[in-house]
């Protein structure tokens, strides 16, 4: 089965809300990458987060690998935010495990 | 932030035909990667590299070569494109922040086998 499960697949959100992704893992995942695919298919680096979280400008992310699971919280969604966004764990090797991506929509 | 170029991106190949891909970091990282993305399948690693000289078969090798020439420089080589390969290729560089490795990709190549 799948190693990296990101839910929801797909979103729409009107500008100006509040939302929240996660990922969740089956491997003992020690860092976590997030990644915003744009329409124009560029993979953007957000986070890198080894446990604990980040926060920058209207995005913020945890991990907690006890738990095993990642989120990635949207506050104040603007169209710019639209797009893909991808997680993917690294147990320390050269192997990273990709979720399938949440496909983000914000609505003027 | 890591620089990592990719060429061509975009590139139109006859079934069996050779295509090469090439990638370029400028961050002096170790690792390299190529990967592809397919809808349906998320992004698969094809092979990766420690080093100037190493090349690693990732998920799905088959059908395609590597080549680490130097720390700067990834190549995806594929010696006879199927229709099978259509797809986008990302490259990527990487390093090991002490907990666990990073990834850095480039742009993207499109590459469509007809």
């Amino acid at each position: 089965g799948d190693k990296v499960k990101q839910s929801p697949s797909a979103l729409s959100l009107q500008e100006g809300t509040n939302s929240a992704l996660r990922c969740n893992f089956s491997i003992a995942a020690t860092t976590v990458q997030w990644f915003l695919q744009n329409p124009r298919g560029s993979l953007i680096n957000l986070f890198y987060l080894v446990p604990g979280t980040k926060e920058n400008g209207r995005l913020k992310s945890a991990f907690d690998s006890k738990e095993s699971y990642s989120t990635l919280h949207i506050r104040d969604a603007q169209l710019e935010d639209s797009g893909t966004y991808f997680c993917a764990a690294n147990t320390g090797y050269q192997n990273f495990y990709f979720g399938k991506g949440t496909s983000l929509t914000v609505i003027p | 932030e890591a620089a990592v170029t990719q060429s061509p991106r975009n590139k139109v190949a006859v079934t069996g035909g050779k295509v090469t891909l090439s990638c370029n970091q400028t961050n002096n990282h170790n690792n390299m990667y190529w990967y592809r993305q397919d809808t349906g399948h998320g992004l698969r690693l094809i092979h990766y590299s420690y080093g100037a000289g190493s090349t690693e078969k990732g998920d799905i090798p088959d059908g395609y070569k590597a080549s680490r020439p130097s720390q700067e420089n990834f190549s995806l080589i594929l010696e006879l494109a199927t229709p099978s390969q259509t797809s986008v290729y990302f490259c990527a560089s990487g390093v090991d922040r002490g907990a666990g490795n990073t990834l850095y990709f480039g742009e993207g190549s499109r590459l469509i086998v007809v």
